[in-house]
């Protein structure tokens, strides 16, 4: 069974740092893109960061660029989220996504985990 | 960026109705779009992929349609469990958008 457990979330002040983690476990993780996907309370999804399988492909939103970095440990199975300089803005819970290879659409989800940004 | 409009944003409806939910796109991206059923404190689950394709498990009065930028979620026979919010994805170029949610109501 494909599961993604996502942890790390929690409360941090603004310009604080966060590393929210997603253990995979079901699956071959090597071969899987991913991604993260982020939602504010009330607010819709909003996709915040991919990586490529290999760790060599990596996007982000505009809204994160330069200030979140996600990386990813085949060896352990997890995928990772360093949120640095962190504002009220990037309150949400933010959830691992397994993307379908070849194209890209993502069929499992984690349960998220919630991080809030509030002094 | 390919930006999306996801309409209607509130739907109400009857069990047993036949409800339409539409997603427009800025540009084209042919058929790489996806569906999605979020119910109140989970995650989003998958239902439908390639604009047409249903995911394994979800029942087939579940259906999507088109390609380009006019696309398409159609629930034949609306059942309980079905209340929910629906948000379409394009998967066709970065950054991905999420169009921005269509909930559905009892009415």
């Amino acid at each position: 069974e494909v599961q993604l457990v996502e942890s790390g979330g929690g409360l941090v002040q603004p310009g604080g740092s966060l590393r929210l983690s997603c253990a995979a476990s079901g699956f071959t993780f090597s071969s899987y893109e991913m991604n993260w996907v982020r939602q504010a309370p009330g607010k819709g999804l909003e996709w915040v960061s991919y990586i490529s399988s290999s760790g060599s492909t990596i996007y982000y939103a505009d809204s994160v660029k330069g200030r979140f970095t996600i990386s990813r440990d085949n060896a352990k199975n997890s995928l990772y989220l360093q949120m640095n300089s962190l504002r009220a803005e990037d309150t949400a819970v933010y959830y691992c996504a397994r993307d379908r290879p070849p194209s890209g659409w993502s069929d499992y989800w984690g349960q998220g985990t919630l991080v809030t940004v509030s002094s | 960026a390919i930006w999306m409009t996801q309409s209607p944003s509130l739907l109400s409806a009857s069990t047993g109705d036949r409800v339409t939910i539409s997603c427009r796109m800025s540009q084209g991206i042919s058929s790489y779009l996806a569906w999605y059923q979020q119910k109140p404190g989970k995650a989003p689950e998958l239902l439908i992929y390639a604009a047409s394709t249903l995911q394994s498990g979800v029942p087939s009065r579940f259906s999507g349609s088109g390609s380009g930028t006019d696309f398409t979620l159609t629930i034949s026979c609306l059942q309980s469990e079905d209340f929910a919010t629906y948000y379409c994805q394009q998967y066709y170029s970065f950054p991905r958008t999420f169009g921005q949610g269509t909930k559905v109501e009892i009415k």
